[in-house]
């Protein structure tokens, strides 16, 4: 069964440190892998996703993250953090194909920047 | 602009009462889901639709059911409402296997 683990319910880091959330998926096939964000009060928006290609993704507002298929990690990393970036961050893994409807998210991490 | 809404934003009922949660997008997205979240748990997948009238448990469906008539709109209705249904709904659309869009919530509160 497809499982994802983020290990750490909360990081505080200090404001221009770099940073790194990890996750751990759990998925036997081609897994399909995002970062969504939740801001206070608000939905999941879209950081990045892995398809294929590229190990190292891009995302919005200097996210990166690596997949790393030998270690079923998706880890995300930052290299300055900002006041700004205090939220909940959530991995999440689905499979590829025609009939790759569910979604499996992480517990989430809440991550806090002191300033 | 890809958008999903959810009305209300904010809810309270008594336990006993229905409920009704609506949301739409404007996406034409086939795939909808309803999670709810709580503090420690994360997100938990209630019901999937695939399409109008094409309906899925997920996770947590007991005392939840869903309608869709229409691709733009997904219903969630809670049958006389308990208190542990207390939480907050999501929202999402999705095109086939790419990233979910999320709603920005609905906060129920049985009471």
């Amino acid at each position: 069964a497809q499982s994802v683990t983020q290990p750490d319910a909360r990081v505080t880091v200090s404001e221009g440190a770099s940073l790194q959330l990890r996750c751990k998926y759990s998925y036997s096939g081609t897994p399909y892998l995002f970062w969504y964000v939740q801001y206070p009060r608000q939905g999941l928006q879209l950081l990045l996703k892995y398809y294929s290609g590229d190990p190292v993704v891009q995302g919005v507002n200097g996210f990166e993250a690596e997949f790393i298929k030998s270690n079923s990690s998706f880890h995300l990393r930052k290299a300055s953090v900002h006041w700004s970036d205090s939220a909940v961050y959530f991995c999440a893994v689905s499979r590829g194909g025609t009939n790759a409807y569910k979604v499996i998210f992480g517990k989430g991490t809440h991550l806090h920047v002191l300033p | 602009d890809m958008k999903v809404t959810q009305m209300p934003r904010y809810l309270i009922k008594r336990m006993g009462e229905n409920v009704l949660l609506e949301c739409g997008q404007d996406m034409s997205h086939e795939t909808m889901y309803w999670y709810r979240q709580d503090p420690g748990l994360g997100l938990q997948l209630i019901y999937i639709s695939y399409d109008v009238d094409s309906n899925s448990e997920g996770d947590i469906p007991k005392g939840y059911r869903v309608s869709r008539k229409k691709r733009e709109h997904f219903s969630l209705i809670l049958d006389s409402a308990k208190t542990n249904q207390t939480s907050v709904y999501f929202c999402a659309s999705r095109l086939t296997v790419y990233e979910q869009y999320f709603g920005p919530g609905t906060r129920l509160t049985v009471l």
